[in-house]
């Protein structure tokens, strides 16, 4: 199975303030066809996870546009420009070049 | 709108079977993958496999081999998840996700349905 590591696994940070996720995958996530087959998602507490930005950057409808995704083969990045209070909560990584597909284990974000 | 209701918790003992269904709703059903997600406590979310209603294909991960069968009511508009021989290891919040990215030549999760809990006690 492909392996799919975050870091950090949390992170603070104080509103109106930049973050980023690292994840790293096992292989190459780069497809046949030049895509890389990585999404995110983002559970806040209590709520099943909501998909946030698929191929590696591309924004799902109605995603606000200060989430960027980005990276290629095995390194890919989520970054929020301005964290809002909102934006707390769990965010995995996924890849779904291969099944069984697997996540990443999650980076905590809270709200400094 | 698109809408995946699953259904309620439930508590089971060890080596008993479980059912969840994931009633769908608000779009064509046999044209979207329905795929199972689980959590367990303090675990990274874990791909169970997927059942594709409109031509039954079907893909469940090794790990589960043997053990999970998905299946399908069309009229109802319904997936289940049946998983037998239950061991504690399977208590977690178990979770529907529909598969929307088949016209993007991907895979990703667009709607997910609220989870169902399973405790596996004696």
């Amino acid at each position: 199975d492909i392996v799919m590591t975050q870091s950090p696994l949390s992170l603070a940070v104080i509103p109106g303030e930049p973050a980023s996720i690292s994840c790293r995958s096992s292989r190459s996530l780069l497809d046949g066809n030049g895509y890389n087959q990585v999404s995110w998602y983002l559970q806040r507490p209590g709520q099943s996870p909501q998909f946030l930005i698929y191929l590696s950057s591309t924004r799902a409808s109605g995603v606000p546009d200060r989430f960027s995704g980005s990276g290629s083969g095995t390194d890919f990045t989520l970054k929020i420009s301005r964290v809002e209070a909102e934006d707390v909560g769990v965010y995995y990584c996924m890849q779904v070049l291969q099944a069984p597909y697997t996540f990443g284990q999650g980076t905590k974000l809270e709200i400094k | 709108q698109v809408q995946l209701v699953q259904s309620g918790a439930e508590v089971k003992k060890p080596g008993a079977s479980v059912r969840v269904s994931c009633k769908t709703s608000g779009y064509s059903f046999d044209d979207y993958a329905i795929h199972w997600v689980r959590q367990a406590p303090g675990q990274r979310l874990e791909c169970m496999g997927w059942l594709t209603p409109g031509n039954n294909n079907l893909k469940i991960s090794e790990k589960f081999q043997g053990r999970v069968t998905f299946t399908k009511d069309t009229p109802a508009s319904t997936v289940y998840m049946d998983l037998r021989s239950l061991t504690s290891e399977d208590t977690a919040l178990y979770y529907c996700s529909r598969d929307g990215g088949w016209t993007s030549g991907t895979t990703f999760f667009d709607y997910w349905g609220q989870g169902t809990r399973v405790t596996v006690s004696s």
